[in-house]
């Protein structure tokens, strides 16, 4: 069974402050590794994907990679009251299945 | 169109009732995704359409449960003598290169069977 596990949360951060979200997946041969942030009754939103190990910025996101311990992480800088939201990671482990987590809830508070 | 468009938004059906859900996607993606999301919970695969291709099944729950594509295009998931366990949101992503530049999702539709 491929699993996706992260902390269901919610993650409390003032605003301003650096939220770190984190996931971690159980099969070693997955590819492409995705974040999505789901705002309460709407859909999830692609905000950030990463193939390489290391990190990837993009504005006040960085996304996280590290192959060797299956891990990978969002940080959310200069966090804002409008980044509260569930944050999906999502795993593609081939056969054109994308695996996603429970996510975890985000709360920055003003 | 600009983005993918499922209809309708909210349906309520009675138990044993059959249901058809309908997604368009962006023009031009060839691969076409059903999800289902319980409240609370993580976003469960259905089934995966590419292009012309058979399409993947494996995530369907029981056989009540069917999909089809027409001309690569639309998608209808239908839903026959629906449960109240299938009480849910059902989510349709598609994709332009397959899985390598993540899903854009519709809005959902929202099923509620009492």
């Amino acid at each position: 069974q491929k699993e996706v596990e992260q902390n269901s949360g919610p993650l409390s951060v003032p605003e301003g402050a650096i939220a770190s979200l984190n996931c971690t997946y159980s099969d070693r041969g997955s590819q492409s590794f995705f974040w999505y942030r789901q705002y309460s009754g709407k859909s999830p939103e692609l905000i950030m994907f990463i193939y390489s190990n290391g990190d990837k910025e993009d504005g006040r996101f960085t996304a996280q990679l590290n192959k060797a311990s299956q891990y990978v992480s969002l940080l959310i800088r200069d966090s804002q009251p409008s980044d509260s939201a569930t944050y999906l990671c999502a795993v593609y482990t081939g056969g054109f299945k994308t695996i996603f987590g429970a996510g975890t809830r985000l709360f920055v508070k003003a | 169109g600009a983005g993918v468009s499922q209809s309708p938004s909210n349906k309520v059906t009675e138990k044993g009732k059959d249901v058809e859900l309908r997604c368009d996607p962006i023009s031009g993606h060839t691969a076409l995704y059903w999800y289902r999301q319980s409240l609370g919970q993580g976003l469960e695969f259905l089934i995966y359409f590419q292009g012309n291709s058979a399409p993947d099944k494996s995530g369907l729950p029981s056989d009540r449960f069917s999909a089809e594509r027409t001309g690569g295009s639309v998608s209808t998931l239908t839903i026959q003598r629906t449960q109240q366990e299938d009480s849910a949101v059902y989510l349709c992503a598609s994709s332009e290169y397959r899985y390598n530049y993540g899903y854009t999702f519709g809005s959902g539709t929202r099923l509620t069977v009492v």
